[in-house]
């Protein structure tokens, strides 16, 4: 049972245009909420993250906005640059450690 | 600091055979992870270590997948005998001491049963 879900495999944007990326998850427990981005033959690397008592949180180009009523966080990065081509993945946990992931959505800039 | 790491990067094996992965987390992690990600799917929590001790193994496939680590430092992940199914690739992760602090992931053993 998925836990996490990234409706959306692929999204391709222009580069200096936003990209956003959409995260949705089923389990109410949850209480910490994470991006992580992926390059080719590398591992995850931690982007992101937002505690479920706010409902924004910013660093930089990249800013992670949270939905509790709803369940749904997404991810805004702005400008998009062809570094931020990779792919993305949201992950949530509660106080028990382990990462659920949702599947990735992999972003394209174009130059 | 060095990173996570893992190793082999690659391994190729038939089915039945064994095969050992290994993770050295980043020095002075408490806690280190295991996860797996099969045909491009999301990845998957395994288990968790905290020191020399499993946290949590509620996701281990079956009992083909036996964890380690030894004296609180590096872990090993034996498969014996592998399956098909198995193929993936399998990330080893480290972190701190609260479940807020960030997981560093090492780069992944991609492992493929023929």
């Amino acid at each position: 049972d998925q836990q996490v879900k990234q409706n959306s495999p692929s999204l391709s944007v222009q580069e200096g245009r936003i990209s956003i990326l959409n995260c949705d998850y089923t389990n109410s427990m949850f209480d910490y909420f994470l991006w992580y981005k992926k390059y080719p033959a590398e591992g995850p690397t931690f982007l992101i993250s937002i505690s479920s008592i706010k409902d924004k949180n910013e660093d930089g180009r990249f800013t992670v906005f949270l939905n509790k009523s709803a369940k749904h966080l997404s991810l805004h990065i702005v400008p998009s640059q062809p570094g931020d081509s990779a792919v993305y993945f949201c992950a949530a946990s509660s106080n028990d450690y382990k990462l659920s992931f949702g599947a990735g959505t992999t972003v394209t800039v174009r130059a | 600091e060095a990173g996570v790491t893992q190793f082999p990067s690659h391994s190729v094996i038939e089915k039945g055979q064994t095969v050992t992965l290994r993770c050295d987390p980043i020095s002075g992690h408490d806690n280190l992870y295991w996860y797996r990600r099969v045909m491009g799917k999301e990845i998957k929590f395994l288990l968790h270590f905290v020191k020399e001790s499993k946290q949590d193994e509620s996701g281990m496939p079956n009992n083909r997948f036996l964890a380690e680590r030894t004296g609180g430092t590096y872990s090993t992940l034996k498969v014996q005998p592998a399956e098909l199914e198995d193929s993936g690739v399998y990330f080893c992760a480290s972190s701190q001491k609260r479940f807020t602090d960030t997981q560093y992931f090492g780069p992944g053993t991609r492992l493929t049963v023929l």
